[in-house]
C-alpha cells in the first residue's frame, strides 16, 4: 500500500498570507495526485487533480505542484473560507490512499 | 455537475447488515463510475469500493471484500452499498463520490461528493 504522509499536521496562518502544504508518497505515483478541502460537517471538495489541474470553480489562489513522491498545495493568499482540513490522495497505485490531512487554522 | 445524496445509515449490530444508497441527479449519472469512501470518526479518509457505469465492474478494498456489495440501478439513478457481516471497525461516515472516467477507465479521483451518511456498529 502506498502511504501518503502530509505535513504539517496543523498550520497556523494569518489571513492574506501564503500557506504551503506538503504531501509525500512512500513510492512514486507520477502526477496521479489529488487534493481535497474539507470543512467541519461537510463533504470533501475536490481542489486539484493530476497534481496541478484546478477543478471547476476553484480559485486561482490554489495551486498544486510536484510529481513522483513529493507534492505541494499552495494557497497564495488565505481567505477566511480557506481555513479547513486538506487531504491529498494518490490514484496511481492500488489501493487508492489518502494522506492523514493538514489543518489550516487562523493564527 | 452531478450531485449525489447518501442515505441508509444508522445503528448496526456486529454481524448484522445495513444497506446504503447513493441517489444521483443529472442526466450523466448513469455514465459515471461511483465510489464509496468512508471516514472514521475524527480520522482520515479510506476508499471502500467502486462500480462502473453499467454495474459490470466492481472493486473493493481488502477490508470489506467478501462482506460488502456495491451495485447500481441506473433507471433510478441509484448506487447501493450492501454491508454484511458488520464489524465495529466499519463505524464511519460513508460518502459516495463521482468519477468522470470513461466506461473502461476510471479516473479514480473524486469529483463530487455527497454529505455522507453515518454508520455506527455497536452491540
Amino acid at each position: 500500500e502506498t502511504v501518503m504522509t502530509q505535513s504539517p499536521a496543523t498550520l497556523s496562518v494569518s489571513p492574506g498570507e501564503r500557506a504551503t502544504l506538503s504531501c509525500r508518497a512512500s513510492q512514486g505515483v507520477s502526477n496521479d495526485l489529488a487534493w481535497y478541502q474539507q470543512k467541519p460537517g461537510q463533504a470533501p471538495r475536490l481542489l486539484i487533480y493530476g497534481g496541478f489541474s484546478r477543478a471547476t470553480g476553484i480559485p486561482a489562489r490554489f495551486s498544486g505542484s510536484g510529481s513522483g513522491t513529493e507534492f505541494t498545495l499552495t494557497i497564495s493568499s488565505l481567505q477566511s473560507e480557506d481555513f479547513a482540513l486538506y487531504y491529498c490522495q494518490q490514484y496511481n497505485r492500488w489501493p487508492l490512499t489518502f494522506g492523514g490531512g493538514s489543518k489550516v487554522e487562523i493564527k | 455537475e452531478v450531485q449525489v445524496v447518501e442515505s441508509g445509515g444508522g445503528l448496526g449490530r456486529p454481524g448484522g447488515s445495513l444497506r446504503l444508497s447513493c441517489a444521483g441527479s443529472g442526466i450523466t449519472f448513469s455514465s459515471l463510475w461511483i465510489h464509496w469512501v468512508r471516514q472514521d470518526p475524527g480520522k482520515g479518509l479510506v476508499w471502500v469500493a467502486r462500480i462502473n457505469s453499467d454495474g459490470t465492474k466492481t472493486t473493493y478494498a481488502d477490508s470489506v471484500k467478501g462482506r460488502f456489495i456495491i451495485s447500481r440501478d441506473n433507471a433510478n439513478k441509484t448506487v447501493h452499498l450492501q454491508m454484511n457481516s458488520l464489524r465495529v471497525e466499519d463505524t464511519a461516515v460513508y460518502y459516495c463520490a463521482t468519477d468522470r472516467g470513461t466506461y473502461y477507465v476510471p479516473e479514480n479521483w473524486f469529483q463530487s461528493w455527497g454529505r455522507g451518511t453515518l454508520v455506527s456498529v455497536s452491540s
